[in-house]
This record gives structure tokens, sequence and C-alpha cells, in this order.
């Protein structure tokens, strides 16, 4: 029932590019995105809804495959604040189940 | 300021003492609910509540309990009977459960000893 996200962790230098992904064993209504840093609150970075666009913020956009029940979140030209780890939370027909989530690491 | 406050931030218990965290939105949104945050495990749910006097069960609601008397306030109680309850927990609202941006607050990180 959890999201798999793939990779656990990755590691980038400042201006490189990067794709977190995760994938459902269910069928899926949406996807929701979350970054958390350390010691803090996960803040909401975006939702995919079935049958909706790829979404986009900045730098940061996604997409929703809902026959491959698969998101993906692009992350290009990252920036040291970019640093943190990754959340997906995939809803179906009942509650959001979030993943395990991706740790990005952003180096000058 | 509107926004979710849970408190406190740190609390120390021993083991056998039920303990209570407290979560207060002043953001009007129906849907309330904690999760459970160990490391590398994500965020899993621990219970949730769409409308006052009302709450159902997470994938690990065993051990804790909860109540919804105003549309405020969601405090959770985690009870002797939780195995580990060491852990953060963070508590969230959403105008509605299903598609909508979650709001987290800043968590409370729980150590028993």
């Amino acid at each position: 029932q959890q999201p798999v996200q793939s990779p656990q962790a990755v590691i980038l230098r400042e201006g490189e590019d990067a794709v977190i992904n995760c994938s459902s064993s269910k069928a899926l209504y949406s996807v929701h995105w979350y970054r958390q840093k350390h010691g803090e609150a996960p803040v909401f970075l975006m939702i995919l809804l079935k049958g909706g666009e790829q979404k986009g913020h900045d730098k940061i956009s996604a997409s929703f495959n809902e026959k491959k029940q698969q998101s993906s979140l692009y992350l290009t030209a990252s920036q040291l604040s970019y640093s943190g780890t990754y959340f997906c939370g995939t809803e179906g027909s009942e509650k959001l189940v979030f993943g395990k989530g991706t740790k990005l690491t952003v180096n000058p | 300021d509107g926004g979710i406050t849970q408190s406190p931030k740190y609390l120390f218990r021993k083991e056998g003492q039920n303990v209570t965290l407290s979560c207060e939105q002043n953001l009007n949104h129906d849907a309330m609910y904690w999760y459970r945050q160990d490391p590398g495990q994500g965020l899993r749910l621990i219970y949730y509540s769409q409308i006052v006097n009302d709450f159902q069960k997470g994938d690990i609601a065993e051990g804790y309990s909860v109540s919804r008397e105003k549309k405020e306030s969601f405090p959770l109680t985690v009870t002797s009977a939780q195995k580990n309850p060491t852990a953060f927990y963070l508590c969230a609202s959403s105008f509605a459960r299903g598609s909508y941006e979650q709001y987290f607050g800043p968590g409370t990180r729980l150590t028993v000893t």
C-alpha cells in the first residue's frame, strides 16, 4: 500500500538536475509531493490529480502517469535550498499514504 | 497568522505513563491528522478526523487515542500500551479529506525511557 520512492538518496552539485520517482501498486486518484528539511515540518510542493496536467513551480515540476500509477518529481538547476527529504503521498480509494522519502543533498 | 501549533516541541516521559500531545489549528480546516515519523520510515498515519466528534484509525492506531471535541483541536494520547512510543509526531490539517494540501505543524519529539 505504501508507495515506493526511488532513489532513496541522491547527492548533487548545485546546478545539476534530479528526478525522484514514486510508484504505487494501486490505482491512484492523486499524488502529493512534500519536502521536509531536517527537524522541520513537511512543506507542500504540489498535487497532481488524475486527468490533470503536469505541474510546475519555479524549477520544480512533476508528472503523473495514471496508467502506470507513477509520478515523477523533476528538479532542474538545483539550488542549495532544495536539500531535504522529498515525500510523495498517494491517494487511492481511501486515505493518503506517504512513501519513505528520498533524501536530496545539494552541495556547492 | 493562520497555522498549526503543536506543543510541546520536546517531551520526555517514563515508560508506563500516558502522555497527551497537543495540536491546534486556526485555518478553519475540517480534516485533521496525526502522523508518526521514524527514521527511514516516512510518515505513517495514526488517526484522522474529518469532522468534529468523529475520527478514524489510520495504519498504526494501536496504543494511541484521540478526541475531536472542537474543530480547532485534535489532541493525541500516547498510552502505555504503545510498545515503542519514542518518535517524532506530526499533526496536519486540510480543508477536507482527499486531494487537498495538508498543512503540518512543527512536530513534537517524544522520548520515552
